[in-house]
């Protein structure tokens, strides 16, 4: 595997249920973020981690739990979620300082919220 | 608080004509900014970026942005389109020393035989 890679890529669920996205990156970076991206809106960032330690949470509601047991890994918890949660979430990973900027993304799961 | 804007929703081009698409942020001092690409299906690839110096930045797959800090503008173009073009551009800025990448809402670029 390289990059940065997703699973699932396509997830529907009920507002009652919990599920997990997961994150895995294969770049060797230590700053990994969670995005959702929704139509006709920006990319809003959720989540930063620094080598494991979560360094922004953007205002996200507490149905979106993320976790970072690794510099590899990163997933976010999801739980009683609303429709308006239904979107495309993105990972991301990048180095630290300045090459912060330049984050490689992966594919994104496509979550539902019936 | 900076913000980007991307003025065009749709741009629809012939292959191998030129394109350029838009850009313009508000932020108070220089910033850094990018521009990337998203293939239906497939996450945000990085096109180019502009740290600093020459204001004509050039990067992958053939194209090119230039910063214009008195229009507060960094447009893409391209000299000739090619039908693999057709995908979602967004334009980005970086907030210097915070960790945070601010985007616009997008363009999405079709390309007509």
């Amino acid at each position: 595997e390289t990059g940065v890679t997703q699973t699932p890529r396509h997830l529907v669920m009920g507002m009652t249920n919990k599920k997990s996205l997961k994150c895995e990156q294969h770049l060797g970076h230590n700053a990994m973020y969670w995005y959702k991206q929704s139509a006709k809106k920006p990319l809003e960032l959720m989540f930063v981690y620094n080598f494991k330690e979560q360094t922004e949470n953007n205002s996200v509601p507490s149905r979106f739990s993320p976790e970072c047991p690794n510099s590899s890994h990163l997933f976010l918890h999801l739980h009683t979620l609303q429709p308006e949660d239904s979107a495309l979430y993105l990972c991301a990973s990048s180095q630290p300082g300045q090459s912060s900027y330049e984050q490689y993304f992966g594919p994104g799961t496509r979550l539902t919220v019936t | 608080a900076q913000s980007v804007t991307q003025p065009d929703i749709h741009i629809t081009v012939s292959e191998g004509a030129s394109l350029e698409l838009r850009c313009n942020y508000s932020y108070g001092a220089t910033p850094y900014l990018f521009w990337y690409v998203q293939s239906p299906g497939q996450g945000l690839q990085l096109l180019l970026k502009y740290f600093s110096g020459d204001t004509l930045v050039q990067g992958i797959k053939g194209f090119e942005a230039e910063f214009k800090r008195s229009q507060s503008s960094f447009n893409l173009r391209k000299p000739s389109v090619h039908w693999s073009d057709a995908a979602e551009y967004f334009c980005a800025v970086g907030e210097v020393g915070f960790q945070k990448l601010v985007f616009g809402t997008g363009t999405r670029l079709l390309v007509s035989p």
